[in-house]
């Protein structure tokens, strides 16, 4: 079955400096993979995913990650953060072993000092 | 913009009560979820229904029961409201007809429970 691990409860980068939130997967057949944001009192929004194709997936306010088989990760890459980034982020994970249904990190809250 | 409700946003109820959660959507999305979510701890989901009539239970063991008579409403009930569903419930829905497992869901708010 797969299952998806978020490395850090919580983050903490200086505003300006590069953001990285690391995600590894488990997953027997190739995985979709999905990165999702949420915002105090509000629900998650989708900020990229990785379905097929290019490994390096580009997603909303200046968000990506690369898609690493090898390494089974799927790590969220910002190089400078700003303080609206400040919120919680979470890695998902479907697959066909699954019935597709997606499966959720624990999350990553990020914090950026000023 | 994603256009999905849920209501109530907060609930303080005694245990023993009935409750309902109420979720809807204006995309026309054929699936739609509930998770649970407590601080620091994955996101669990508890029911799904891939289209009108059809309900499934999720990964985690639930006391609560959804309906999904209409396309856009999937409320969640709990019978008898306990201290142990204190907790926030997200609603999400899906739709697009792309490869299976590849959909974005769209989240509504939460409702966030507090049973005495």
């Amino acid at each position: 079955a797969q299952s998806v691990t978020q490395l850090g409860s919580h983050v903490s980068v200086s505003e300006g400096a590069l953001v990285l939130l690391r995600c590894n997967y488990s997953s027997s057949v190739p995985p979709y993979l999905f990165w999702y944001v949420q915002y105090p009192n509000q629900g998650l929004q989708l900020l990229l995913k990785y379905t097929t194709g290019a490994t390096l997936v580009k997603g909303i306010n200046g968000f990506e990650a690369e898609f690493k088989k090898s390494e089974t990760s799927f790590h969220l890459t910002k190089p400078s953060a700003h303080m609206s980034d400040a919120a919680e982020y979470f890695c998902a994970v479907s697959d066909r072993t699954g019935g597709f249904k997606t499966i959720f990190g624990a999350g990553t809250r990020l914090f950026v000092k000023a | 913009e994603a256009d999905i409700y849920q209501t109530p946003r907060y609930l303080v109820i005694g245990t023993g009560k009935k409750i309902t959660l109420e979720c809807s959507q204006t995309m026309g999305h054929d699936k739609m979820y509930w998770y649970q979510q407590d601080p620091g701890m994955e996101l669990h989901l508890i029911h799904y229904s891939y289209g009108v009539n059809s309900t499934e239970k999720g990964d985690l063991s639930s006391e609560s029961t959804v309906s999904r008579i209409r396309t856009e409403h999937f409320p969640l009930t709990l019978e008898s409201a306990r201290p142990s569903h204190t907790s926030q419930y997200l609603c999400a829905s899906s739709g697009g007809g792309g490869l299976a497992g590849t959909d974005t869901q769209y989240f509504g708010p939460g409702t966030r429970l507090t049973v005495l």
